[in-house]
């Protein structure tokens, strides 16, 4: 069946830092990829997504590439904020599968200052 | 962007007791949700897609009958935990998705539940 894969955690980083998550998939369609953000006491947010390889999706300073050909999806940011402490899943959908959303077990992004 | 509402977002109950976990989209009409539980320091575990005026898609694995699910309309869909045991006890989240390919997938807040 169709999985995500992500880097365990928590990660610790200072402010300033650069940050790398990495997220690696399996799926038996074409998957679109996403990376979604809970922040404390929050619910769940889009961060930034990709559909199709070598797509690169960016918000707020972090980025992902769509690599079909290692069938992963790395979050990165070149400079993390105390503000960017959060968990941070990856996940696909697959729109034959019911365009459901599968998502890796998350990371814990802790930020120093 | 497109709002999603869930209520409670907590409760506590008794075992033995049912409890119903409404998840609502505000601004936008969404024909299939999704109900996730959580576990703590765990990813979302699906447990089913809700779909409008049908019967709801279950995963495996999960008790179709414990966890019964409801999309009586376009913009409201409810979870029920029949007879709660503490085992139950869990973070359960509410997704919908706007209508399309590829489209962003908005979160309720998620209900903590807490059976005693």
């Amino acid at each position: 069946g169709d999985s995500v894969t992500q880097m365990e955690g928590p990660v610790t980083l200072s402010e300033e830092a650069f940050l790398t998550i990495n997220c690696t998939y399996t799926a038996t369609g074409y998957p679109s990829l996403f990376w979604y953000v809970q922040y404390p006491g929050e619910g769940l947010q889009l961060l930034l997504k990709a559909t199709k390889a070598d797509d690169k999706g960016s918000n707020k300073g972090f980025e992902a590439t769509y690599r079909k050909e290692t069938t992963s999806f790395h979050l990165e940011k070149g400079s993390v904020q105390v503000s960017d402490s959060a968990v941070y899943f990856c996940a696909l959908s697959v729109l034959e599968y019911g365009n459901k959303l599968v998502f890796g077990a998350g990371t814990i992004l802790r930020v120093k200052s | 962007g497109a709002v999603v509402s869930q209520h409670p977002s907590r409760v506590i109950c008794k075992s033995g007791t049912s409890v119903k976990i409404e998840c609502r989209s505000l601004d936008f009409q969404a024909t299939t949700m999704f109900w996730y539980r959580q576990f703590p320091k765990q990813s979302l575990m699906l447990m089913a897609t809700s779909n409008e005026g049908s019967k709801a898609t279950y995963e495996q694995g999960v008790e179709k009958d414990k966890f019964l699910i409801n999309h009586a309309s376009l913009t409201l869909s409810t979870l029920t935990v029949t007879s709660a045991h503490p085992e139950d006890s869990s973070f359960y989240i509410c997704s919908a998705r706007t209508p399309g390919q590829n489209t962003e997938a908005f979160f309720g807040q998620g209900t903590r539940l807490t059976v005693v």
